[in-house]
Parts: C-alpha cells; sequence; structure tokens
C-alpha cells in the first residue's frame, strides 16, 4: 500500500488569506484526489489532480477558489484561496496504486482552523 | 449512481463486548465494498475489503465484515472490542472500474470502560 503523507498536519490562518497543503507519495501512483471533512461529517471529493493536466473538479468546487498541482507521479498540492470560517474543515488527500487500483489510500489530513 | 446508509450514527458499546456496525448499499452495478476508521485527530486507515470471492472478510485489528448481495449489506462485525477501538467508521462503495468511493456518513463507535 502507498504511504501518503501531507504538510502541514494543522494550521489556523486568518481570514482573506491563502494556504497550500503538500501531499507526497512514498511511491509512484495512477490517481490522487483531495477530499474535505466538514466537522463531523463524512467526506466530500474536492477534485481529482492529473498529472501535468488541470485538475477535475466536481460539483461546487471551482479552480479558482481550490487551485490543484500535480508536478509528478508522487506530489500534489492543494491551495485553499481567500479563506472564509466556513473553510475550516480537514483536508485529505488520497492516492490509487498502478499495482492496486481498487483502493484509496489517503493521507493523515491537514486541519485548517480559519479565524 | 450508488449510494452508501450506516445506519447508524453512534454505537455505545462496553469494552470486551462485541459489535456490529451497519452498511447497507444501492447499486445497479457491481461495486466493491470498504470499511475505513478514522481515529481521532488522524486520517482514513483502511480496514478491510471486498473485491470478489469469499463473502467473510478479515480486516485488521481483528474486525470481519460480510458482504451479503440479496441484503445489499456489508456489516463490520467484531467479537470483542477494546477502549482503543473508540473512533469513526466508514463504509464506501466502489463501482468497478471506477477509482472514486461513495462514502457514508460514518459510525461513532464509542467503547466505555
Amino acid at each position: 500500500s502507498a504511504v501518503i503523507s501531507q504538510k502541514p498536519s494543522r494550521d489556523i490562518c486568518q481570514r482573506g488569506t491563502s494556504l497550500t497543503i503538500q501531499c507526497q507519495v512514498d511511491s509512484q501512483v495512477t490517481m490522487m484526489f483531495w477530499y474535505r471533512q466538514q466537522p463531523g461529517q463524512s467526506l466530500t471529493l474536492i477534485a481529482t489532480a492529473n498529472q501535468g493536466s488541470e485538475a477535475t473538479y466536481e460539483s461546487g468546487f471551482v479552480i479558482d477558489k481550490f487551485p490543484i498541482s500535480r508536478p509528478n507521479l508522487t506530489f500534489s498540492t492543494l491551495t485553499v484561496s481567500n479563506m472564509s470560517p466556513e473553510d475550516s474543515s480537514i483536508y485529505l488527500c488520497s492516492a490509487v496504486g498502478l499495482a492496486v487500483t481498487d483502493t484509496q489510500y489517503f493521507g493523515p489530513g491537514t486541519r485548517l482552523t480559519v479565524l | 449512481a450508488q449510494s452508501v446508509t450506516q445506519l447508524d450514527s453512534q454505537v455505545p458499546v462496553f469494552e470486551e463486548a462485541p459489535v456490529e456496525l451497519r452498511c447497507n448499499y444501492s447499486s445497479s452495478v457491481s461495486v466493491y465494498l470498504f470499511w475505513y476508521v478514522q481515529y481521532p485527530n488522524q486520517g482514513l486507515q483502511l480496514l478491510l475489503k471486498y473485491l470478489s470471492g469469499s463473502t467473510l472478510v478479515k480486516g485488521i485489528n481483528g474486525f470481519e465484515a460480510e458482504f451479503n448481495k440479496s441484503q445489499t449489506s456489508f456489516h463490520l462485525r467484531k467479537p470483542s472490542v477494546h477502549i482503543s477501538d473508540t473512533a469513526e467508521y466508514f463504509c464506501a462503495v466502489t463501482v468497478r472500474g471506477s477509482y472514486i468511493p461513495t462514502f457514508g456518513r460514518g459510525t461513532s463507535l464509542i467503547v466505555h470502560p
């Protein structure tokens, strides 16, 4: 299984600022994803991070608010732009491996609080 | 489209008692089924998965789940829980050929001493 790390693990930010979250996988993976988990809720898919091209966003999420990069097969970033308190959530990175393609593995998450 | 229903938002249980967390799904096509666990202040960890074959699947930490196609269920069980099993448990379904699971709303397992 892929081992996924995220930075930062948590942050407290002021409204109107932006935060970039990094996701690093220890092996090459086919697909990478970003999820949001609001307090006490389940996971909501934000977007699929595509290597070398624009991310594919789910309904309700836009590139201007959540720009995503994926420069290679093991790394991706998610930026939360112009933050408001409603953006306070856990942001999770996940990946599907090259060999085992039926399972998503998750990072430890980034806990974001916006004041 | 597929959907996942976790019938219990919270399940309190005493230590060493058995527990069952319920999960039902709906889908018009074949699916893969998963249980993930999220310990406090951590990410999601895969507990077990059903892809095909034996309908009884064993996972980590003594958990097991049984796929019941006629009931469209994938309930998670453990014969004797520990305090350390206190966590949020998510059932998820992926349509075969898709990479993206649909998650249930989660069940909070609370183990009391």
